[in-house]
Protein backbone atom coordinates (compact mmCIF):
# COMPACT_ATOMS: atom_id res chain seq x y z
CA UNK A 1 0.00 0.00 0.00
CA UNK A 2 1.51 3.75 -1.00
CA UNK A 3 1.91 6.29 1.96
CA UNK A 4 3.19 9.46 2.61
CA UNK A 5 4.51 11.06 6.04
CA UNK A 6 4.97 14.29 7.33
CA UNK A 7 6.91 14.00 10.26
CA UNK A 8 6.34 17.67 11.64
CA UNK A 9 3.21 19.01 12.37
CA UNK A 10 4.02 22.73 11.98
CA UNK A 11 7.55 24.33 11.07
CA UNK A 12 8.99 27.71 12.24
CA UNK A 13 11.11 29.81 10.14
CA UNK A 14 12.59 33.13 10.00
CA UNK A 15 12.20 35.24 6.77
CA UNK A 16 15.19 34.70 4.85
CA UNK A 17 16.33 32.08 6.50
CA UNK A 18 16.39 28.84 4.00
CA UNK A 19 12.99 26.33 4.56
CA UNK A 20 12.90 22.57 4.71
CA UNK A 21 9.50 20.72 4.94
CA UNK A 22 9.90 16.98 5.14
CA UNK A 23 8.06 14.35 3.32
CA UNK A 24 8.87 10.36 3.49
CA UNK A 25 6.95 7.53 1.27
CA UNK A 26 6.49 4.21 1.15
CA UNK A 27 5.26 2.82 -2.66
CA UNK A 28 5.95 -0.48 -4.41
CA UNK A 29 7.65 0.89 -7.80
CA UNK A 30 8.01 3.84 -9.09
CA UNK A 31 6.82 6.83 -7.27
CA UNK A 32 5.09 9.88 -8.57
CA UNK A 33 5.31 12.48 -5.77
CA UNK A 34 3.76 15.76 -5.47
CA UNK A 35 3.87 18.90 -3.24
CA UNK A 36 0.99 21.33 -2.19
CA UNK A 37 0.32 24.02 -0.89
CA UNK A 38 -3.18 25.41 0.95
CA UNK A 39 -4.35 28.70 1.78
CA UNK A 40 -6.82 29.49 4.61
CA UNK A 41 -10.64 28.84 2.69
CA UNK A 42 -8.87 28.01 -0.16
CA UNK A 43 -8.28 24.47 -2.04
CA UNK A 44 -4.91 23.05 -3.04
CA UNK A 45 -1.99 24.58 -5.28
CA UNK A 46 0.17 23.17 -6.96
CA UNK A 47 3.72 23.64 -6.05
CA UNK A 48 5.53 20.84 -7.85
CA UNK A 49 5.86 17.06 -8.41
CA UNK A 50 8.59 14.43 -9.54
CA UNK A 51 7.68 11.98 -12.22
CA UNK A 52 10.98 10.81 -13.29
CA UNK A 53 14.36 12.48 -14.33
CA UNK A 54 16.53 14.56 -12.48
CA UNK A 55 16.30 14.47 -8.34
CA UNK A 56 16.26 18.32 -7.92
CA UNK A 57 12.82 19.57 -9.30
CA UNK A 58 12.18 22.89 -9.04
CA UNK A 59 8.95 24.79 -8.93
CA UNK A 60 6.66 27.85 -8.34
CA UNK A 61 7.26 30.57 -6.05
CA UNK A 62 11.22 29.70 -5.52
CA UNK A 63 10.09 26.09 -4.02
CA UNK A 64 12.05 23.11 -4.97
CA UNK A 65 12.51 19.75 -3.91
CA UNK A 66 14.68 16.74 -3.85
CA UNK A 67 13.88 13.08 -4.95
CA UNK A 68 16.05 10.59 -2.65
CA UNK A 69 15.03 7.12 -3.58
CA UNK A 70 17.71 5.30 -1.29
CA UNK A 71 16.04 7.51 1.66
CA UNK A 72 12.65 7.40 -0.06
CA UNK A 73 12.02 11.45 0.71
CA UNK A 74 10.77 14.18 -0.83
CA UNK A 75 11.23 17.20 1.29
CA UNK A 76 10.71 20.67 -0.02
CA UNK A 77 12.55 23.38 0.19
CA UNK A 78 13.45 27.02 -0.39
CA UNK A 79 16.03 29.18 -0.15
CA UNK A 80 14.56 32.29 1.74
CA UNK A 81 11.37 31.94 3.71
CA UNK A 82 8.74 34.85 2.82
CA UNK A 83 6.09 36.14 5.46
CA UNK A 84 4.04 34.92 2.48
CA UNK A 85 4.45 31.00 2.23
CA UNK A 86 3.22 30.50 5.47
CA UNK A 87 0.48 28.27 4.54
CA UNK A 88 -0.42 24.34 4.96
CA UNK A 89 1.51 22.23 2.93
CA UNK A 90 0.75 18.70 2.15
CA UNK A 91 2.74 16.22 -0.01
CA UNK A 92 1.13 12.96 -2.10
CA UNK A 93 2.06 10.33 -3.78
CA UNK A 94 -0.05 8.40 -6.67
CA UNK A 95 0.21 5.35 -7.96
CA UNK A 96 0.73 4.63 -12.21
CA UNK A 97 -1.85 4.72 -14.10
CA UNK A 98 -4.61 6.17 -12.23
CA UNK A 99 -5.24 9.67 -10.73
CA UNK A 100 -5.07 8.68 -7.30
CA UNK A 101 -3.91 11.14 -4.48
CA UNK A 102 -2.67 9.79 -1.17
CA UNK A 103 -1.64 12.46 0.69
CA UNK A 104 0.76 12.94 4.23
CA UNK A 105 -1.05 14.70 6.87
CA UNK A 106 0.31 18.18 6.27
CA UNK A 107 2.78 20.57 7.59
CA UNK A 108 1.96 24.07 8.93
CA UNK A 109 4.87 26.70 8.08
CA UNK A 110 4.72 29.62 10.18
CA UNK A 111 7.58 32.34 8.30
CA UNK A 112 7.95 34.88 11.78
CA UNK A 113 9.15 38.64 10.15
CA UNK B 1 -7.66 29.29 -18.58
CA UNK B 2 -10.36 29.15 -16.12
CA UNK B 3 -9.60 27.19 -13.17
CA UNK B 4 -11.36 24.57 -11.86
CA UNK B 5 -15.43 25.91 -10.13
CA UNK B 6 -17.01 24.07 -7.80
CA UNK B 7 -20.38 25.30 -6.73
CA UNK B 8 -22.04 26.05 -4.15
CA UNK B 9 -19.40 27.40 -1.90
CA UNK B 10 -21.07 26.91 1.20
CA UNK B 11 -23.63 24.72 2.28
CA UNK B 12 -25.69 23.99 5.74
CA UNK B 13 -28.05 21.07 5.88
CA UNK B 14 -29.25 19.24 8.53
CA UNK B 15 -28.79 14.73 9.32
CA UNK B 16 -30.88 12.51 7.19
CA UNK B 17 -31.06 15.30 3.92
CA UNK B 18 -29.31 14.63 0.85
CA UNK B 19 -26.62 16.94 -0.91
CA UNK B 20 -25.14 17.32 -4.26
CA UNK B 21 -21.84 19.23 -4.99
CA UNK B 22 -21.02 20.48 -8.70
CA UNK B 23 -17.57 20.63 -10.17
CA UNK B 24 -16.68 22.08 -13.29
CA UNK B 25 -13.03 21.10 -14.71
CA UNK B 26 -10.57 23.04 -16.16
CA UNK B 27 -11.13 23.06 -20.56
CA UNK B 28 -9.57 19.95 -21.98
CA UNK B 29 -9.58 18.41 -18.57
CA UNK B 30 -11.26 15.21 -19.01
CA UNK B 31 -10.30 13.53 -15.79
CA UNK B 32 -12.24 14.78 -12.43
CA UNK B 33 -11.33 13.32 -8.89
CA UNK B 34 -12.81 13.92 -5.59
CA UNK B 35 -11.69 14.50 -2.30
CA UNK B 36 -12.83 14.83 1.42
CA UNK B 37 -10.35 16.72 3.75
CA UNK B 38 -11.49 16.82 7.56
CA UNK B 39 -9.20 17.81 10.47
CA UNK B 40 -9.70 14.61 12.24
CA UNK B 41 -8.99 12.15 8.65
CA UNK B 42 -7.12 15.00 6.56
CA UNK B 43 -7.08 14.59 2.74
CA UNK B 44 -9.35 11.23 1.77
CA UNK B 45 -9.75 10.16 -2.29
CA UNK B 46 -13.44 9.62 -2.83
CA UNK B 47 -13.18 8.76 -6.28
CA UNK B 48 -12.26 9.63 -10.05
CA UNK B 49 -14.55 10.35 -13.40
CA UNK B 50 -13.18 9.97 -16.47
CA UNK B 51 -15.67 9.47 -20.00
CA UNK B 52 -18.65 9.10 -17.42
CA UNK B 53 -16.92 6.20 -16.24
CA UNK B 54 -15.87 6.19 -12.65
CA UNK B 55 -12.50 4.76 -12.93
CA UNK B 56 -11.17 4.69 -9.35
CA UNK B 57 -13.02 4.51 -6.05
CA UNK B 58 -11.83 5.53 -2.02
CA UNK B 59 -12.84 3.84 0.89
CA UNK B 60 -15.99 5.62 1.68
CA UNK B 61 -19.89 4.23 1.88
CA UNK B 62 -22.12 3.68 -0.85
CA UNK B 63 -23.69 7.06 0.52
CA UNK B 64 -20.97 8.75 -1.15
CA UNK B 65 -21.56 8.94 -4.87
CA UNK B 66 -20.77 10.73 -8.03
CA UNK B 67 -21.05 10.77 -12.28
CA UNK B 68 -19.51 12.93 -14.75
CA UNK B 69 -21.11 14.21 -17.49
CA UNK B 70 -20.68 14.38 -21.30
CA UNK B 71 -18.71 17.71 -21.09
CA UNK B 72 -16.47 16.36 -18.11
CA UNK B 73 -18.59 18.54 -15.37
CA UNK B 74 -19.23 15.97 -12.32
CA UNK B 75 -21.14 15.94 -9.78
CA UNK B 76 -21.20 14.20 -5.91
CA UNK B 77 -23.85 13.35 -4.17
CA UNK B 78 -24.34 12.28 -0.27
CA UNK B 79 -27.31 10.81 0.75
CA UNK B 80 -28.80 10.49 4.29
CA UNK B 81 -26.45 12.86 5.68
CA UNK B 82 -24.25 12.05 9.57
CA UNK B 83 -23.07 15.02 11.39
CA UNK B 84 -19.45 12.94 10.14
CA UNK B 85 -19.79 14.85 6.26
CA UNK B 86 -19.29 17.91 7.66
CA UNK B 87 -15.75 18.77 5.34
CA UNK B 88 -14.42 20.51 3.07
CA UNK B 89 -15.30 18.22 -0.65
CA UNK B 90 -12.45 19.25 -3.20
CA UNK B 91 -13.15 18.38 -6.60
CA UNK B 92 -9.29 18.04 -8.99
CA UNK B 93 -8.92 18.03 -12.53
CA UNK B 94 -6.24 16.68 -15.00
CA UNK B 95 -5.53 15.45 -18.38
CA UNK B 96 -5.76 11.90 -18.80
CA UNK B 97 -2.30 11.25 -20.46
CA UNK B 98 0.00 10.88 -19.10
CA UNK B 99 -1.44 9.56 -15.97
CA UNK B 100 -0.52 9.83 -13.12
CA UNK B 101 -0.93 14.00 -14.13
CA UNK B 102 -1.09 16.68 -12.33
CA UNK B 103 -4.18 17.14 -10.94
CA UNK B 104 -5.68 20.89 -10.12
CA UNK B 105 -7.77 22.14 -7.60
CA UNK B 106 -11.04 23.51 -7.23
CA UNK B 107 -11.37 26.11 -3.77
CA UNK B 108 -13.76 23.53 -2.26
CA UNK B 109 -17.18 23.26 -1.04
CA UNK B 110 -17.71 23.36 2.75
CA UNK B 111 -20.09 21.01 3.69
CA UNK B 112 -21.84 21.37 7.59
CA UNK B 113 -24.18 19.02 8.68
CA UNK B 114 -26.04 20.10 11.38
Amino acid sequence: AQSVAQPEDQVNVAEGNPLTVKCTYSVSGNPYLFWYVQYPNRGLQFLLKYITGDNLVKGSYGFEAEFNKSQTSFHLKKPSALVSDSALYFCAVSGRGYNKLIFGAGTRLAVHP
Amino acid sequence: KAGVTQTPRYLIKTRGQQVTLSCSPISGHRSVSWYQQTPGQGLQFLFEYFSETQRNKGNFPGRFSGRQFSNSRSEMNVSTLELGDSALYLCASSLVDPTPDTQYFGPGTRLTVL
